[in-house]
């Protein structure tokens, strides 16, 4: 059982450029979740997706979009990167119901320099 | 909007003394998570407290749920080097505009063999 996929692990971006964060689960989750992990901020919620179709604005979504492209996969699209979203990257997902919380993938490292 | 405020940030120890750490928060929680991140992965989770009151052990972890539903700890006894690591404390509710899940901003611990 693989959990929660995220690739790529590292990825080192221009200013400007663009790239898609994927994300995939194998535990028929209903929900999924982006956040991104700085410094002294723990984790912060980008978006999430309560089930398949629908998405949601968390915290901090601005220069970011994403889609649920099915029940499994969840990515993270930086249309126009940003030295401010050099950051950790994580995505999460939930089963409907569960009351332990959500189950982690293990991060993407983004540098934009 | 809802936010824990996770105490200390960071904590230095020597190999086999006790730690505590502890979450509060203004609002009332449905159930408290404590989960662990080790250096370059996501987190995991270590505790889940859905009682009012409850206590909890996992090995050599404690965790409580306060009685007011607004806050806990966590108590790591006599700690070893792979302990290392950030530790999260989170709040569950369902229905949540925001996602389930509100976390705190964490508790760093090093410690020294």
């Amino acid at each position: 059982n693989a959990g929660v996929t995220q690739t790529p692990k590292f990825q080192v971006l221009k200013t400007g450029q663009s790239m898609t964060l994927q994300c995939a689960q194998d535990m028929n989750h209903n929900s999924m979740y982006w956040y991104r992990q700085d410094p002294g901020m723990g984790l912060r919620l980008i978006y999430y997706s309560a089930s398949e179709g629908t998405t949601d604005k968390g915290e901090v979504p601005n220069g970011y979009n994403v889609s649920r492209l099915n029940k499994r996969e969840f990515s993270l699209r930086l249309e126009s990167a940003a030295p401010s979203q050099t950051s950790v990257y994580f995505c999460a997902s939930q089963a409907r119901g569960a009351l332990n919380g959500y189950t982690f993938g293990s991060g993407t490292r983004l540098t934009v320099v | 909007g809802q936010q824990l405020n996770q105490s200390p940030q960071s904590m230095f120890i020597q190999e086999g003394e006790d730690v505590s750490m502890n979450c509060t928060s203004s609002s009332i929680f449905n159930t408290w998570l404590w989960y662990k991140q080790d250096p370059g992965e996501g987190p995991v989770l270590l505790i889940a407290l859905y009682k009012a009151g409850e206590l909890t052990s996992n090995g050599r972890l404690t965790a409580q749920f306060g009685i007011t539903r607004k806050d806990s700890f966590l108590n790591i006894s006599a700690s070893i080097p792979s302990d290392v690591g950030i530790y999260f404390c989170a709040g569950l509710n369902y229905g949540g505009s925001q996602g389930n899940l509100i976390f705190g901003k964490g508790t760093k611990l090093s410690v020294k063999p």
